[in-house]
Parts: C-alpha cells; structure tokens; sequence
C-alpha cells in the first residue's frame, strides 16, 4: 500500500507568516493528492484535490503543489482560523485510500 | 447544501459488533458521481478510510478491515451504514460518514460531524 509522510508533525507560526506543509508518498502518485484542515473536535474540510485546484469557498491564500512523490500545502499569510491540523491523502490506489500522519499548526 | 449526519450507539462491547449509520439530508444518496465513505480517527491520531460504496451497493473496503467490515445501502431511506465485527479496544475511534467524489482525485468532500465509539464492556 502507499504510504504518506507529512512534514513537519507539528509547526509553530506568527499570523501573517507564510508557511509550507510537506507531503511525501512511498511511490510516484501522480497527481492524485488532496488536502483537509481539521479543528479540534471538527470533522476535517476538504481544501484542495488534484494537488492543486483549490475547493470553491476555500481562501485564495491557501495553494497546493507538485506531483509524483512530492507534494506541499502552502498557507501565504496566516489568519487566526487558519491554526488546525492538516492531513494530505491520496486516491492513486483508488479503490483504497490512505492519508499522511498530519501536521498541526500551532500558533508561536 | 447536502449534510451527513451519523447516528448509533456510542459504547460497544468487545467481541460485539459495531452499527452506525450515516443520514444523507438536502441531497441524494443515489448521485452517480459520488460514493458513500466511513472514515474513522482513534483518540488523538490520524484518519483511516474503513470503506466506500455506491448506490448501487458495489463496495470497496480498506484491506486491514477488510474481513470484518460490511457497508450497505438503502436509497429508499437516503442512508449507509457500517458494520465492523469483532470489534476490540483499537475500534475506539471517532467514526465519520463522508461523501466521496468519483472525480476530481476522489475527494472527500462533504463530511458528518463524527461519532465517538468506546469499545469497554
């Protein structure tokens, strides 16, 4: 099966801080990766498929990147709400589906 | 806008079998372009996909739980439901039902608000 590894596990950031989340999948993926931010308490929300088309409501300062075993989750200026645990997953071995460890954000 | 929303008992004894089922509100279960998911988060750590289904009933289960994992349908009620048998302390997880889409890199794109699951006798 695949395996996804996010880095970091956790990340300290300011508001307005630009921030980047890695992604990394045992194998080549393509481009089938998606991104979700979870609250605590909350279920996740979807934020972006495709590795990099962003979901209809989801902010513009949210973007997403690469393809193949490499991916990142990029938050340009971060915003109080922005502070949640992120997860990536890939959908490459449809029918079965794994996601990365997550990464929580954490206000420094 | 289409809502998930889960519902069954919260406590289950080991060796027992675990029932939830998902309500699908403001929308159709029957969609021809989504599956029907369960996902579930132990305690503190990550997400695991315990399975899909369509509405014609064709499945796919995560192959850790493959062998005690049974997802139905039943369009005439807009729902899905989870069966996991035999169930011990590591089935104690938040379970969420989820819409799955069948394009745009299968995501899951529309989720319940979760149920927690304690496995104690």
């Amino acid at each position: 099966d695949i395996q996804m590894t996010q880095s970091p596990s956790s990340l300290s950031a300011s508001v307005g801080d630009r921030v980047t989340i890695t992604c990394r999948a045992s194998q080549s993926i393509s481009y089938y990766l998606n991104w979700y931010q979870q609250k605590p308490g909350k279920a996740p929300k979807f934020l972006i498929y495709a590795a990099s088309s962003l979901q209809s409501g989801v902010p513009s300062r949210f973007s997403g990147s690469g393809s193949g075993t490499d991916f990142t989750l990029t938050i340009s200026s971060l915003q109080p709400e922005d502070f949640a645990t992120y997860y990536c997953q890939q959908s490459y071995s449809s029918p079965e589906y794994t996601f990365g460890q997550g990464t929580k954000l954490e206000i420094k | 806008q289409l809502q998930l929303q889960e519902s069954g008992p919260g406590l289950v004894k080991p060796s027992e079998t675990l029932s939830l089922t998902c309500t699908v509100s403001s929308g159709s279960i029957s969609s021809k372009t989504h599956y029907w998911c369960w996902i579930r988060q132990p305690p503190g750590k990550g997400l695991e996909w315990i399975g899909s289904i369509y509405y014609s009933g064709n499945t796919y289960y995560n192959p850790s739980l493959k062998s005690r994992v049974t997802i139905s349908v039943d369009t005439s009620k807009n729902q899905f439901s989870l069966k996991l048998s035999s169930v011990t302390a590591a089935d104690r997880a938040v379970y969420y039902c989820a819409r799955q889409r069948s394009y745009q890199s299968n995501a899951f794109d529309i989720w319940g608000q979760g149920t927690m699951v304690t496995v104690s006798s």
